[in-house]
């Protein structure tokens, strides 16, 4: 694997249950990111992680709950959501916490129903 | 507080055509400003990235420019192929890491 991979592709939750999205990347970088697409808006950044270390919460509510265990890895873990979450989640690395170059993975569709 | 507008939302025109894509910002104190495509089903990809000290930046047939007086970017894509479909976004970024970004404008390349 190359890149940042994203599992699942896709996921249908009820309001109920708990679930994770998962993120790794192969680029060795030390940044990593969580980003909401809702159709025709724009991007919203939710976590940023620097050395395995959170240092952005973008006034996301607490059903979000991210998590990175070491620099390859991100997890978002998910509890108890709303259809309004219902979006494309995108995770991103770049080489560091800077305006270097974010790359993408394929993203997670993510349904609440 | 930046703000990074797109127009149009969605463009088709016939394969071969040259076009031009827009990007607005609101704050001329930007680092950088950067495009991205991105394919349906897929993430993001890096295109261009135009330093602040740049006026324009090119890869094969894709020409950026930035003007951060005017707080504009254009994107000219020439001889446009139906795989240059997509939806084209343009992010800014300020001071720190935090990337601002456009709505993005859906590109149809008919064929």
């Amino acid at each position: 694997e190359t890149g940042v991979t994203q599992t699942p592709r896709h996921l249908v939750m009820g309001m109920t249950n708990k679930k994770s999205l998962k993120c790794e990347q192969h680029l060795g970088h030390n940044a990593m990111y969580w980003y909401k697409q809702s159709a025709k808006k724009p991007l919203e950044l939710m976590f940023v992680y620097s050395l395995e270390e959170r240092v952005e919460n973008n006034s996301v509510p607490s059903r979000f709950s991210p998590e990175c265990p070491n620099s390859s890895h991100l997890f978002l873990h998910l509890h108890t959501l709303q259809p309004e979450d219902s979006a494309l989640y995108l995770c991103a690395s770049s080489q560091s916490l800077s305006t270097d170059t974010q790359y993408f993975g394929p993203g997670t569709r993510l349904t609440v129903l | 507080k930046q703000e990074v507008t797109q127009i149009p939302a969605a463009l088709s025109v016939p394969e071969g055509e040259n076009l031009v894509l827009n990007c607005s910002f609101t704050d001329s104190a930007i680092y950088n400003l950067q495009w991205f495509r991105q394919d349906p089903g897929k993430g993001l990809t890096s295109l261009l990235l135009i330093q602040s000290s740049q006026r324009e930046q090119t890869s094969g047939r894709l020409n950026a420019s930035l003007d951060k007086s005017s707080g504009r970017s254009t994107l000219y894509i020439a001889a446009s192929q139906p795989g240059d479909s997509a939806t084209y976004l343009c992010a800014v970024s300020g001071s720190n890491y935090q990337l601002i970004w456009g709505a993005g404008t859906k590109l149809i390349i008919k064929p």
